[in-house]
This record gives structure tokens, sequence and C-alpha cells, in this order.
């Protein structure tokens, strides 16, 4: 197995586009987690799903904030209407059940200019 | 609420032995763990502990007081390679970092 895997790896879009990120975990991880990080934070939580279903969104997480995993396999991040503030690394990590252990990707680095 | 402690910055001396605290609080709590991440890098996970104690893992050693809502985690004969991030984490389904400590270590 690769690791988890992210794409795109950076991403340059204008304020008000819409943009969509992929993450692909490691096959037999079962949870999922989104976060952001922006220089010089801890990564900060979005989402988290357990096979294909989304079980907790951050309470902070604007609705043009939508993420899914519709096989319980890869999933995607979208955002909806960029904003500035919006700019930030998009980390994906991946976990089994009973294991201490997360993976992280790479992570998409978001411009929004 | 939720959240984690732990100090900005750190600066420490290569061969030396530095200390890396965290107090956090949450409601639900399964165990601390501990990540490093490297400046363009991706958290990489250094070591969890789900009971109170010292976990050892080579040249770290990670701690837990969960009646204090406190850890540590402790580098030993520090490298010039372990200049990186820290981030304490705690697990209650999902996974909550900290804000993370700096490590800057001297020659």
């Amino acid at each position: 197995d690769t690791g988890v895997s992210q794409n795109p790896r950076h991403k340059i879009t204008k304020r008000g586009q819409n943009v969509t990120f992929r993450c692909d975990p490691i096959s037999e991880h079962n949870r999922l987690y989104w976060y952001r990080q922006t220089l010089g934070q801890g990564p900060e939580f979005l989402t988290y799903f357990q096979n294909e279903a989304q079980l907790e969104k951050s309470r902070l997480l604007s609705d043009r904030f939508s993420a899914e995993r519709p096989k319980g396999s890869f999933s995607t991040l979208e955002i909806q209407r960029t904003e500035q503030g919006d700019s930030a690394m998009y980390l994906c990590a991946s976990s089994s059940d009973g294991n201490t252990e997360a993976f992280f990707g790479q992570g998409t680095r978001l411009t929004v200019v | 609420g939720q959240s984690l402690e732990q100090p900005s910055e750190v600066t420490a001396v290569e061969g030396a032995i530095v200390q890396i605290n965290c107090t956090y609080q949450t409601s639900g709590f399964y165990g601390l763990s501990w990540y490093q991440q490297h400046d363009g890098g991706a958290p990489t996970f250094l070591s969890y502990n789900a009971l109170d104690g010292l976990e050892e893992t080579g040249r770290f050693s990670s701690f837990l007081s969960r009646s204090d809502s406190y850890g540590y985690l402790l580098l030993q004969e520090l490298q010039m390679k372990d200049s990186a991030s820290y981030f304490c984490a705690y697990r209650d389904d999902k996974i909550i970092f900290g804000k993370g400590t700096r490590l800057h270590i001297l020659p």
C-alpha cells in the first residue's frame, strides 16, 4: 500500500469558485478524517467518516463545506464559493477501528486569490 | 468544551533532554497521542497512551495522567533532525489536535 493519497497537491482558485479535493485512504482503513491546517497551527478537525457514514462535522464548519465518502473508500471535500479565508492546507488521514494511529496524506494546499 | 494546551515553542541543545507538556479538557477521552510534523511534511504518529504511566519508544517517551488530564512527550539525546512541531491529540472517536509546540534545537 502506498499510504494515504491526496489530489491535487496544490490548487489556486479565484474567490467565489468551487473546488473539490480527493483523498484515497489506506485500503483497509474504515475511518477517514479531514483536517484544515494554517501556518503555525495544529490540524483543525473538519469531519470524519466511519465507512460511508459521516459521523461528525465540526460546528465551526461553514455550510459551504461538504464531504462525501460514497462507497466507504475514497472521499471528496468540496468547498463552494471559496473565500480568501479558506486558504490553507487540507489534510486527510485514515485509521482502522481499534488502531490508535492515524496516517496522514501529504495534503492539498489551497490558495484563494 | 474541548481543548488541548501545549507550549508554543521550546528550545533545547543537541544531545540534551526536553519535555513537552500537554493538558487537555474534554468530555470524552480514549487516550492521548503525540504526532511530529516537519516543515512542509505531514503529521506522523509517535506514540499513544490509553492508560496512566510511561510508554517508551526508543529516544521518545510519553506519559499520561488521566486524573490530572495531563501528559507529556519526553525526547532524549536530541538530534538536529528532531527540530519539528509536536502535537498532542486526544481521541474521542475523532482525533482532536493541539496547536503544537515548535521545537528548536541548538547545536
